[in-house]
């Protein structure tokens, strides 16, 4: 069964950092794109980043530029978004997902997710 | 403000087919094959229902259905089921500086 397993997610004060992880099993995880998709508190879907199979193409949203870094070890089967200079709009869920078709520079969609990890930003 | 634009809700009656829209620009949706659909009910994560605008993943019923014309794509979902119910979001690839797009989502109630 492919699955995707986030953790990292807590209470961090605003101007903190975080740094979440996803955990990959059930595929052959270096042939896939991955990505970071969130979700404000009663809010859309929002994607946050992209990394490439070879690491060799790297995205992130307008929103996060600058403050978020996306990263995988595909020796370890997982990827990971380091999260610095946090802000309270940066609280939501964050999902990781698969891209769901071979990819090189595009997603093509999402499948399968994770369960998600809740990132608060809050004094 | 999300880039792409659909209904906040829509309803129907068990049996009933509906259709949600989403409108979104010749750099995204006008532009690309690459349009999924997502499920998402209360709680949990989305599931995709369409994906490359009308192709249907194994194990999704054949009562869903994507199609696009110019910059809109739809989701059509026939015989109206109460599990029907959930949050819908679109979202496609985007070949510009946005790079990925969702809709704001639409909220579906079977009465």
């Amino acid at each position: 069964e492919e699955q995707l397993v986030e953790s990292g997610g807590k209470l961090v004060q605003p101007g903190g950092s975080l740094r979440l992880s996803c955990a990959a099993s059930g595929f052959t995880f270096s042939s896939y794109s991955m990505n970071w998709v969130r979700q404000a508190p009663g809010k859309g879907l929002e994607w946050v980043s992209y990394i490439s199979s070879s690491s060799g193409t790297i995205k992130y949203a307008d929103s996060v530029k600058g403050r978020f870094t996306i990263s995988r070890d595909n020796a370890k089967n997982s990827v990971h978004l380091q999260m610095n200079s946090l802000r309270a709009e940066d609280t939501a869920v964050y999902y990781c997902a698969r891209d769901g078709g071979y990819s090189s520079g595009w997603v093509n969609w999402f499948d399968p997710w994770g369960q998600g990890t809740l990132v608060t930003v809050s004094s | 403000q999300s880039a792409l634009t659909q209904p906040a809700s829509v309803s129907g009656s068990p049996g009933q087919s509906i259709t949600i829209s989403c409108t979104g620009t010749s750099s995204d949706i006008g532009s690309s094959d690459l349009v999924s659909w997502y499920q998402q009910n209360p709680g949990k994560a989305p599931k995709v229902m369409i994906y490359e605008g009308s192709k249907r993943p194994s194990g999704v019923s054949d009562r869903f259905s994507g199609s696009k014309s110019g910059n809109t794509a739809s989701l059509t979902i026939s015989g109206l089921q109460a599990e029907d119910e959930a949050d819908y979001y679109c979202c496609s690839f985007a070949s510009s500086t946005t790079f990925v797009a969702f809709g704001g989502g639409t909220k579906l109630t079977v009465l």
